[in-house]
């Protein structure tokens, strides 16, 4: 069965101070991996797309990367406007719901200034 | 600005009534999907659209009813539902899913529904 891991459940941050969030899936034939984040009250604005191992994308402060079992959103020098839910999903090849994305519950990240 | 548009933002409805949510994306994405999202939970698959045709439907019970007009329209009808649907319902479309590869999803700001 695919399974997505997402971790710490919650992390806290000084301004400035780098981190980063972990998604580890098990997955039968990776289709994709997507990033998203999500402020409250509010849909989930789309990051990245992964697709293979030792692929990397980078937006701003954001960076993702991807392994075979794994993949991390590294955060550089975080604002407290970068505080919202970061949701990882993966998308498999083999699913009968070959559309459907299979959610982590999320990491919700607070920076403070 | 999201480019998917979802409508109302907020609807708050008895047992007994009859609503309907919307959505309409000018992406010209091919595929489109419902979700159901409780608090401090991820979106959780209801429906798939595909070319306009139901492709997906989660064991959803049928006081949800969809409905794809055309590819760039997204409905969902209420009727009879329970305190315990109250949730935050996301529209999403996606390029479409005869694709090898992934494509992405993307989210309107959904639709906060709260059936008392």
């Amino acid at each position: 069965e695919d399974q997505v891991t997402q971790s710490p459940e919650a992390l806290r941050l000084q301004e400035g101070e780098s981190s980063s969030l972990n998604c580890s899936y098990t997955v039968s034939g990776l289709r994709g991996l997507f990033w998203y984040r999500q402020d409250p009250g509010k849909g989930p604005e789309f990051l990245f797309t992964l697709y293979s191992a030792g692929e990397e994308k980078e937006k701003e402060r954001l960076k993702a990367t991807l392994t075979k079992k794994e993949s991390f959103l590294h955060i550089t020098a975080p604002k407290p406007e970068d505080s919202a839910t970061y949701l990882c999903a993966v998308q498999a090849s083999n699913s009968n719901s070959g559309y459907a994305l299979n959610f982590g519950k999320g990491t919700s990240l607070l920076v403070t200034p | 600005d999201t480019e998917v548009t979802q409508t109302p933002k907020h609807l708050v409805m008895g047992m007994t009534n009859k609503k309907s949510l919307k959505c309409e994306q000018h992406m010209g994405h091919r595929a489109m999907y419902w979700y159901k999202q409780k608090a401090k939970k991820p979106p959780e698959l209801m429906f798939v659209y595909s070319y306009e045709k139901l492709s997906i439907n989660e064991s959803v019970p049928s006081r949800f009813s969809p409905e794809c007009p055309n590819s760039s329209l997204l409905n969902l009808h209420l009727h009879a539902l329970q305190p315990e649907d109250s949730a935050l319902y996301l529209c999403a479309s996606s390029q479409g899913a005869d694709t090898t590869t992934g494509q992405p999803q993307h989210f309107g700001d959904g639709t906060r529904l709260s059936i008392l």
